[in-house]
């Protein structure tokens, strides 16, 4: 079964340092998501992108934060300064219609 | 706007115990429901769905039947095993919305 595979499974980096997170989407699938899990919190949604643009972002997804497409597999998030508080585990997902799939997760630890 | 609550935890449990995590949701429209499974380390694995009411989603024995006149989605297992140790997230999903999480319930089987 087709998956959505996301890497790496674990970043550690320094307090105002970029990061860029990837995911490999399933290849048919048009939504695709990030979201994250601040530990022992729950699952926040932070954008939603379709046809080359952001469809949706929350509250979270600040100046800090894009997303691209940049090669019609790859979809990645960047933070551009991270924070402490930014540790989490970041979630992509897609989907064509319900359900959305999820990779394994990144996660994040910012020092 | 859509919201998800599900009951705190966590929730222990002796093996071959009887499980329920109770849901409720707030939605416009007819959403799709959804109980997703973390296990220790890993991603969001979708567990079972139900798209429409009265329809009864299941799966590796678990069960849960989209109630709209409680707007309920209990998840309901009848005799759960040490390896049904996880966090478990209820979510809604409307046409053209963001998936929407509950706060997740951690569960642990002890033998």
């Amino acid at each position: 079964e087709p998956e959505v595979t996301q890497t790496p499974s674990h970043q550690v980096t320094q307090m105002g340092q970029e990061v860029i997170l990837r995911c490999v989407p399933i290849s048919n699938h048009l939504y695709f998501y990030w979201y994250r899990q601040i530990l022992g919190q729950k699952v926040e949604f932070l954008v939603s992108f379709y046809n080359n643009e952001i469809s949706e972002k929350s509250e979270i997804f600040d100046d800090q934060f894009s997303v691209e497409r940049p090669d019609g597999s790859n979809f990645t998030l960047k933070i551009r300064s991270t924070k402490l508080e930014d540790s989490a585990m970041y979630f992509c997902a897609s989907q064509t219609n319900s359900p959305l799939h999820f990779g394994n997760g990144t996660r994040l630890t910012v020092t | 706007g859509n919201s998800v609550t599900q009951m705190e935890g966590p929730v222990t449990l002796s093996e071959e115990a009887f499980l329920t995590i109770n849901c409720t949701y707030t939605a416009t429209g007819y959403p799709s429901l959804f109980w997703y499974v973390q296990y220790p380390g890993e991603g969001l694995q979708l567990l079972l769905k139900a798209t429409k009411a009265d329809d009864k989603g299941s799966n590796k024995g678990f069960e849960a039947t989209y109630r709209k006149e409680t707007t309920s989605f209990h998840l309901e297992k009848g005799s759960v095993q040490v390896s049904d140790s996880a966090v478990y997230f209820c979510a809604l999903w409307n046409s053209g919305s963001r998936l929407t999480f509950g706060e997740g319930t951690q569960l642990t089987v002890n033998p």
